[in-house]
Order: C-alpha cells, then sequence, then structure tokens
C-alpha cells in the first residue's frame, strides 16, 4: 500500500509556543490529506481536509487560526498548533488519498503525540 | 451533523469465541471502510464496502453492508490474540469528500 511519513512522531513543547506537524506522501501524490486529532482512547476527530494549492476546509468547533494548515505541494501537508496550550495536547493524525475518487481507502500516518507543558 | 455510532463501545471475549461490532450512521453512506488501530499504533485499513447489503470476507472476519447504506458490522469468528485492538468503521456521506470515524469498539481477547 501507500506510505504516508508523519514526523515528528513525538514532541514536548513548552506552553506558548508553535509546533508544526509534517504529513508527507512518500509513493504517490496526494491532492487531499486529512488532519484528524485523536484524544485517548477516543475515536478519530476530522480537524480540517487539506487540498494542494488551496485553503484548507476546517470542520465546525476547529480553530482554523490556531490550527494552520498548509499544503504547498501534492506530497506535503503541514500542521502547525500555534501558541500551544496543554489543552492542545493530543494525538494528531494525518491521512492521504491518491486520487480524486472518494471511494479510494485512506493512508495514514503513524501520528504525532503532541504534549505540552 | 453526520455521527457514526459504533456498539459495543468495549468487548472482552475469551480467544476462540466470536466477536461482532455495529455501525450506525445518522446519515445515508456513499461507502463505509473498516479500520484497525492497535494500542499505540494509527489506524490501518481493513476493508471498504460500497454496494447495499455487499458482504465480503478476509480471512475470519466478515463484513457487511446495510441494504439503506446507513449501517455496517465486522464479525470476527474464533478471534485469537492477534486481533486485540479498537476497531473503527468510517463512513462517507454521499457527495461527501472525507471520512467520518465511528466512535470505535474496542476488542480484548483473554487467552
Amino acid at each position: 500500500g501507500a506510505v504516508v511519513s508523519q514526523h515528528p512522531s513525538r514532541v514536548i513543547c513548552k506552553s506558548g509556543t508553535s509546533v508544526k506537524i509534517e504529513c508527507r506522501s512518500l509513493d504517490f501524490q496526494a491532492t487531499t490529506m486529512f488532519w484528524y486529532r485523536q484524544f485517548p482512547k477516543k475515536s478519530l476527530m476530522l480537524m480540517a481536509t487539506s487540498n494542494e494549492g488551496s485553503k484548507a476546509t476546517y470542520e465546525q468547533g476547529v480553530e482554523k487560526d490556531k490550527f494552520l494548515i498548509n499544503h504547498a505541494s501534492l506530497t506535503l501537508s503541514t500542521l502547525t498548533v500555534t501558541s500551544a496550550h496543554p489543552e492542545d495536547s493530543s494525538f494528531y493524525i494525518c491521512s492521504a488519498r491518491f486520487d480524486t475518487n472518494m471511494n479510494t481507502e485512506a493512508f495514514f500516518g503513524q501520528g504525532t503525540r503532541l504534549t505540552v507543558v | 451533523g453526520q455521527q457514526v455510532m459504533q456498539i459495543p463501545q468495549y468487548q472482552h471475549v475469551q480467544e476462540g469465541e466470536d466477536f461482532t461490532t455495529y455501525c450506525n450512521s445518522s446519515t445515508t453512506l456513499s461507502n463505509i471502510q473498516w479500520y484497525k488501530q492497535r494500542p499505540g499504533g494509527h489506524p490501518v485499513f481493513l476493508i471498504q464496502l460500497v454496494k447495499s447489503g455487499e458482504v465480503k470476507k478476509q480471512k475470519r472476519l466478515t463484513f457487511q453492508f446495510g441494504e439503506a447504506k446507513k449501517n455496517s458490522s465486522l464479525h470476527i469468528t474464533a478471534t485469537q490474540t492477534t486481533d486485540v485492538g479498537t476497531y473503527f468503521c468510517a463512513g462517507r456521506a454521499t457527495g461527501a469528500n472525507n471520512l467520518f470515524f465511528g466512535t470505535g469498539t474496542r476488542l480484548t481477547v483473554i487467552p
């Protein structure tokens, strides 16, 4: 299957700082990438849909100025958590789809565990 | 908004017993996907169902998509310890671009 690489896998940052998470599709071009957040023992909550070359579409309740998403190329999307607070601590996972056919599976990155202290 | 619920939330079974998780959507789905997530890991795609009433099998796993395309089930026959993990269904509403994940069922298999 296709490979999606997410970096870093773990990050600890101080409250008030910003953290950038990268999501790369290694062997295919991803026109669409998705960012999810997962709390311990909970389901994945879709945060936003990232489209290459255009603004991300955020789900209701997700602050776009807080979670900056950039999809500058067909193989890279980044999520920046700005002015992080302890409540932003979570597991962030990206997924990518390699074509525009909606009936295709999503390939997930390994996830990034963010801890804000 | 779209909601995808799964039951049960948790299931403990003895190794060798069967296991079923049910997924129900508030809206009609164009397709449904199933993922497995091991503790500390990321979701791994298992299968996708597209057609109304579709049934697919993967070894001991049987997946079913409801006739109304609003519910689905995953059945595991004779569970093994390697089946441990959380099983998520994920549905895409007709015409929508994104997947909404179900609440998940955490399976524990007791040796």
